[in-house]
Parts: structure tokens; sequence; C-alpha cells
């Protein structure tokens, strides 16, 4: 079973500030790994699939790389509205998520 | 737009039984998978459950295999799944997210998500 290890748990930044987010497979997964972001008392929202493509409606400044088993989520410049939890996920398996909180 | 809307939670005693529904509007449902997805109090998403567009396929994770079962009624854009023998760590919110991509029959990506309804295991 692969397993997802996400990194940081927690990330502090202002807004403005670029974020990085990473997701490590345990073996490949090629390009199919997708990122979601959850604000609290909502639903997750698919950001990003196959790993670099943007989901309907996401903002430009989200952007995913990454195959194999090294991926990666970008904010480009935080809005107020991005600070969140994310999470990365293969198939029947989500990463254990990283908390992206306000400096 | 694409609607998923859960309903069927609530407060039920360990050993019990709980029955959720997920309706669905704005896709054609018969052409996707639909999947159940739970979160625990202050904790991350474990996947549980998918159904094939045309019911002949149905996975289930470790944690739901012989207590769970999923189903779906195309004539009524409904999934069900079914919770038997439910324990205090079945205590969570319960999506039902559908799947990404067309006609296939393992998760892929979830690309839209209902709002959740609570599951609370407790006596």
């Amino acid at each position: 079973e692969i397993v997802l290890t996400q990194s940081p748990a927690a990330l502090s930044l202002s807004p403005g500030e670029g974020a990085t987010l990473s997701c490590r497979a345990s073996q490949s997964i090629s390009h199919y790994l997708a990122w979601y972001q959850q604000k609290p008392g909502q639903a997750p929202r698919l950001l990003i699939y196959d790993a670099s493509n943007r989901a309907a409606g996401v903002p430009a400044r989200f952007s995913g790389s990454g195959s194999g088993t090294d991926f990666t989520l970008t904010i480009s410049s935080l809005e107020p509205e991005d600070f969140a939890v994310y999470y990365c996920q293969q198939r029947s398996t989500f990463g254990q998520g990283t908390r992206l909180e306000i400096k | 737009q694409v609607q998923l809307v859960e309903s069927g939670g609530g407060v039920v005693q360990p050993g019990r039984s709980l029955r959720l529904s997920c309706a669905a509007s704005g896709f054609t449902f018969n052409n996707f998978a639909i999947h159940w997805v739970r979160q625990a109090p202050g904790k991350g998403l474990e996947w549980l459950t998918l159904i094939s567009h045309d019911e002949d396929t149905k996975y289930y994770a470790d944690s739901a295999k012989g207590r769970f079962t999923i189903s779906r009624d195309n004539s009524k854009n409904t999934v069900y799944l079914q919770m038997n023998s439910l324990r205090s760590e079945d205590t969570a919110v319960y999506y039902c997210a559908k799947e990404g991509v067309r006609g296939v029959l393992i998760p892929n990506y979830f690309d839209n998500w209902g709002q959740g309804t609570l599951v609370t295991v407790s006596s």
C-alpha cells in the first residue's frame, strides 16, 4: 500500500508570501496525484489533479508539479482565503495534511 | 451545477446500524463512480468505499469491509452507505464525493463533494 507523506505538517506565512507544500509517495505513482484544500467546517475542494492540472475555477496562483514520488503544491502569493489545510491524494490514500496558518 | 447532498447522519448507539444517503444532481449520474470519504473529529481524510457507475464494481477500505455496504439507485440519482455494527471509532463526518473521471472503476480524484453528514456513535 502506498503511503503519502506531506511536509511540513504546519506552515506559518503572511499574506503575499509564496508557499511550497510537499507530498512524497512511498513508491512511484507516475502523475496520479491530486491536491485538496479544506477550510474549517467545509468539505474538501479539489485544486489540482494529475499532479499539475488545475480544477475548474481554481485561481492561477495555485500550481502543482512533480512525478514519480515527489510532488509540490505551490501558491504563488497567498491571499487571506488560502489559509487552510491541504491534502494530497492518490487512489484511495490521503496524506496527513499540511496546515497553512497566518503568521 | 453539480450538487451532492448527504443525509441520514445522527447519534447512534454502539452496535447499531445507520444508512446514509447521497442525492446527486447536475451531472449524468450513471456515468460516474461515487465515493464515501470520512473525517473523524480533528483528523484527516479517510477513503472508505466506491461504487462504479453501473453498480457492478464496489471497493472497500479495510476499515469498512464486512460492516459497510455501498449501493446506488441510478433511477433516483442516489447512493447509499449502509453501516452496521457501528463503533465509537466510526464517529466522523461522512462525505460523498463524485469521481472525476468518467467510467473508471478505481479512485482517481474527487472533483465534487457534498457538505457531509455527522455520525456520532455513543451510548
